[in-house]
């Protein structure tokens, strides 16, 4: 099977600019998660979905927001872009539940100048 | 705030040596996932070990789990140089729905030839 997949692996915006990032996630897999990592905040989660659904959210603000399509895919989207968005973000697949493990993609580094 | 604390923060080893970090977390988990990034690339998923489990092996990594202490470690045999990397672990929200995972800070392996 094909792993996660993440495009575009690179991008560079401009600060006030909005960006969307997309996620396709192994076959069969129906939970799809995002997370950013920066070297002073760690991996932190962004969101969650599920059949279409946001199923959980984390502490980020309205800026940023998501969504997964019928077959899976997810994107997400940053709006009014600032300098501390600059960031991997990571996508993350799972078959269903938390007792599933969670499979990466290569990530998209996000730099905003 | 991270739900994991990884110890050593960093770890410089010959090839050929053993490498041990350990993990911390704070809430009840139904299990514990290992995962390693190479240099700002995705994370490569490891190893699940579930709660009532105490000892996980895989290859040369051996994983161990503590709910009474509520600790973990990793411990890699017989290093290699491509074993340099950072290594994470990663507990879900056991009061989330789906999926959510709290990362640690990470354990930055050096592997020397």
């Amino acid at each position: 099977k094909a792993g996660v997949t993440q495009t575009p692996r690179y991008l560079i915006k401009t600060r006030g600019q909005q960006v969307t990032l997309s996620c396709s996630p192994i076959s069969g897999h129906r939970s799809v998660s995002w997370y950013q990592q920066t070297p002073g905040q760690g991996l932190q989660f962004l969101f969650e979905y599920f059949s279409e659904t946001q199923r959980n959210k984390g502490n980020f603000p309205g800026r940023f927001s998501g969504r997964q399509f019928s077959n899976s895919r997810s994107e997400m989207n940053v709006s009014t872009l600032e300098l501390g968005d600059s960031a991997l973000y990571l996508c993350a697949s799972s078959l269903a539940s938390q007792k599933d493990t969670q499979y990466f993609g290569p990530g998209t580094r996000l730099t905003v100048l | 705030s991270q739900q994991g604390e990884e110890d050593p923060q960093a770890l410089s080893i010959q090839e050929g040596e053993n490498a041990t970090m350990n993990c911390s977390y704070k809430t009840s988990i139904n299990n514990l996932q290992w995962y390693r990034q190479n240099s700002g690339r995705g994370l490569v998923h490891l190893i699940l070990i579930r709660s009532n489990e105490r000892e996980k092996h895989s290859g040369r990594l051996r994983v161990t789990l503590d709910t009474s202490k509520k600790s973990s470690s990793l411990l890699i045999t017989a290093s290699r140089a491509a074993d340099t990397a950072s290594y994470f672990c990663a507990t879900p929200i056991i009061k989330a729905a789906g999926n959510k995972l709290t990362f640690g800070g990470g354990t930055r392996v050096l592997v020397k030839p």
